[in-house]
């Protein structure tokens, strides 16, 4: 069945640096969506991808789906500790509307 | 404009009992995912429903699990005589309508933890 796969599964930045998580499918996908989920919290949604080769921007927060449509990645610049949390990925293919979600990526920020 | 709506957030079984987790979606949406974190896990797949319809339930569990949507009330997964590896928290969320390209709202979750 389809697979999602993220890397890192854990990122420890001191508080400025830059930070990427990396997400791949083992199938094509229709479209990518990325959350946020806070300690304790529950996953919010932050965006989604649906064209090949897309980027999309939001503040300090850059996505990328990549040409082919099976990867994308999830840039944040100066990071914050605000930005503490898991950032998952999730594919979704064909018209089911079912989602597959990565593993995540967990962000400790260190000020 | 209530959001996903979970209950009971924190839930205590002993072994062998039934847990019940009933979530009710966001006004206007029409379908419903359930997922099963484990600590320090990412989100599983677990089933996809819309009223009174099993769409996708790929990732349930073969026995104790089950789930359903009906026409009237909240959604509800059930699982049943549970054991300890059952701990884990389990989100709700919906959406809008079926197409590929569907966003969740995630409910805030529910706690299971079996003794």
């Amino acid at each position: 069945g389809q697979q999602v796969m993220q890397i890192p599964q854990y990122q420890h930045v001191q508080e400025g640096e830059d930070f990427t998580t990396y997400c791949n499918s083992s199938t094509t996908l229709s479209n990518i969506q990325w959350y946020k989920q806070r300690p304790g919290g529950h996953p919010v949604f932050l965006i989604q991808l649906v064209k090949s080769g897309e980027v999309k921007k939001q503040k300090r927060l850059t996505f990328q789906f990549g040409e082919a449509k099976k990867n994308s990645s999830l840039h944040i610049t100066a990071t914050q500790t605000t930005d503490v949390g898991t950032y998952f990925c999730a594919g979704g293919s064909g018209n089911t509307g079912k989602l597959i979600f990565g593993q995540g990526t967990t962000l400790q920020v260190k000020p | 404009n209530a959001g996903v709506m979970q209950n009971p957030r924190h839930l205590v079984r002993r072994r062998g009992q039934e847990a019940r987790l009933r979530c009710s979606p966001m006004k206007g949406h029409s379908h419903v995912y359930w997922y099963r974190q484990l600590p320090e896990e990412g989100l599983k797949f677990m089933v996809y429903l819309q009223k009174e319809n099993i769409i996708d339930e790929s990732g349930m569990p073969k026995e104790r699990f089950s789930a359903e949507f009906p026409k009237e009330g909240p959604s509800i997964l059930r699982i049943q005589q549970v054991v300890r590896g059952d701990s884990a928290a389990y989100f709700c969320a919906s959406s809008p309508r079926q197409s590929g390209a569907n966003v969740l709202t995630f409910g805030a979750g529910s706690r299971l933890t079996v003794l």
